[in-house]
């Protein structure tokens, strides 16, 4: 059975630091992209970026590059998606998801369960 | 970048009736286009990719038609658990592989 699990909800204040992770299961974790998906409170659903675990061919939407940092831990099957300095504008919803293909051109077809970041003073 | 525009933003539909929902890209994106249903609380989950195929597990009512730039997800019968959200993805051009803003199906 194909997995994506999250980790747990995050609360944090504005300039700090955190990494976000997303565990992979039931599929070759190096034979797929994992992508990044924000979702504001409210809102629609936002594609940030994508990484290829193979090789950590990453891209970036370029709205949010510089912002996070999107990397990948092949040995354990996971992904990561870091900020250096939290805003508060960064306080949402992340999902990771896994391309249908082995080629990025191709769909989400399993999500994690998201993880909700709110950062708050 | 890709803009995805869905239309219309809500859609009030009675359970047992057809639901269409339409989505527009900016410039085509050939038939690389997903649509993805959200419950509240709840992940997307694929419902269409290629612009016509099901996802697996997908029921039979959802159908999906189009390419280039105008797409439609159609339900054919709606059920209780079809209400929700969709959104429409377009994979064609990178990065981003932009969403459309959503349309909430909900109960008339």
């Amino acid at each position: 059975e194909v997995q994506l699990v999250q980790s747990g909800a995050e609360v944090k204040k504005p300039g700090e630091s955190l990494r976000i992770s997303c565990k992979g299961s039931g599929f070759t974790f190096t034979t797929y992209w994992i992508g990044w998906v924000r979702q504001m409170p409210g809102k629609g659903l936002e594609w940030m970026g994508i990484i290829y675990p193979a090789d950590s061919d990453i891209r970036y939407s370029p709205s949010l590059q510089g912002q996070v940092t999107i990397s990948a831990d092949k040995s354990i099957n996971t992904a990561y998606l870091q900020w250096s300095s939290l805003k508060a504008s960064d306080s949402a919803i992340y999902y990771c998801a896994k391309s249908s293909g082995s080629w990025h051109q191709s769909a989400f077809d399993y999500w994690g369960q998201g993880t909700l970041v709110t950062v708050a003073s | 970048e890709i803009v995805m525009t869905q239309s219309p933003a809500t859609l009030s539909v009675s359970p047992g009736e057809r639901a269409t929902l339409s989505c527009r890209a900016s410039q085509s994106v050939s038939s690389n286009l997903a649509w993805y249903q959200q419950q509240p609380g709840q992940a997307p989950r694929l419902l269409i990719y290629g612009a016509s195929t099901r996802a697996t597990g997908i029921p039979g009512r959802f159908s999906g038609s189009g390419s280039g730039t105008e797409f439609t997800l159609t339900i054919s019968s709606l059920q209780s658990e079809d209400f929700a959200v969709y959104y429409c993805q377009q994979y064609n051009y990178w990065p981003p592989y932009t969403f459309g803003q959503g349309t909430k199906l909900e109960i008339k």
